[in-house]
């Protein structure tokens, strides 16, 4: 069975410091990690994905995720937060790019 | 830039009653799936559509739910009776489909937040 963690509730970081959202991943096969967010009774809204090729993987709005296969993780980046980047924060993945499973979330916080 | 469509956006509902979703996805996309959310949690998937054809209900609750894409365009997803444990926000998605390039991304709707008092 495949499943995807993402092992902080909460995280806060201060406007124009770097954020770092986590994950990790179990599947069979090469996984294909999605980033979604979340803003209040919205729905999900497409960040970035890996498929295959680059390990690292830029985004939509200045996001970019890097792909450590050794690890197993998909870690979501940002070189300098803005207050608009507050939001939940899923990462999703799967072995065959259809049936994705979603981590809990991440509740990102940026303080102005 | 196309949007996944759905309605309504909030429903209250006692329970024992009836309640349907309805979902557009975006144009051309041949595969819609229906995921539900409870508060605090990621998504699950509750059924997947390729065109009208579903191709994956293991976790719907038959015997409540039900979800239909008859011309393989748009979907409703129906919860009969409702029960206290169903509130949740209910979202659907759209991917292109086989062959289409992208078809591994899934697009979402806003969601309809479903209350069952």
């Amino acid at each position: 069975a495949q499943s995807v963690a993402q092992p902080e509730d909460q995280v806060n970081v201060a406007e124009g410091n770097p954020l770092t959202v986590k994950c990790t991943y179990s599947v069979s096969g090469n996984p294909y990690l999605f980033w979604y967010v979340q803003y209040p009774n919205r729905g999900l809204q497409f960040l970035l994905k890996y498929i295959t090729g680059d390990n690292l993987v830029k985004g939509s709005y200045g996001f970019e995720a890097e792909f450590n296969k050794s690890q197993t993780s998909f870690h979501l980046k940002k070189p300098s937060a803005l207050v608009s980047d507050s939001g939940l924060y899923f990462c999703a993945g799967s072995g065959s790019a259809r049936q994705l499973t979603f981590g809990s979330g991440t509740q990102l916080t940026v303080l102005p | 830039e196309a949007e996944v469509a759905q309605s309504p956006r909030y429903k209250i509902t006692e329970k024992s009653q009836a309640v349907a979703f309805w979902c557009d996805p975006i144009s051309g996309h041949a595969t819609l799936y229906w995921y539900r959310q409870i508060l605090g949690q990621g998504p699950e998937l509750l059924v997947q559509f390729q065109d009208e054809s579903v191709v994956d209900d293991s976790q719907l609750p038959k015997d409540r739910f039900s979800a239909e894409r008859l011309k393989g365009v748009d979907s409703t997803l129906k919860i009969q009776p409702a029960e206290l444990g169903d509130s949740a926000m209910y979202l659907c998605a759209s991917s292109p489909g086989e062959g289409a390039g992208e078809a591994d991304t899934q697009y979402f709707g806003p969601g309809t937040r479903l209350t069952v008092l």
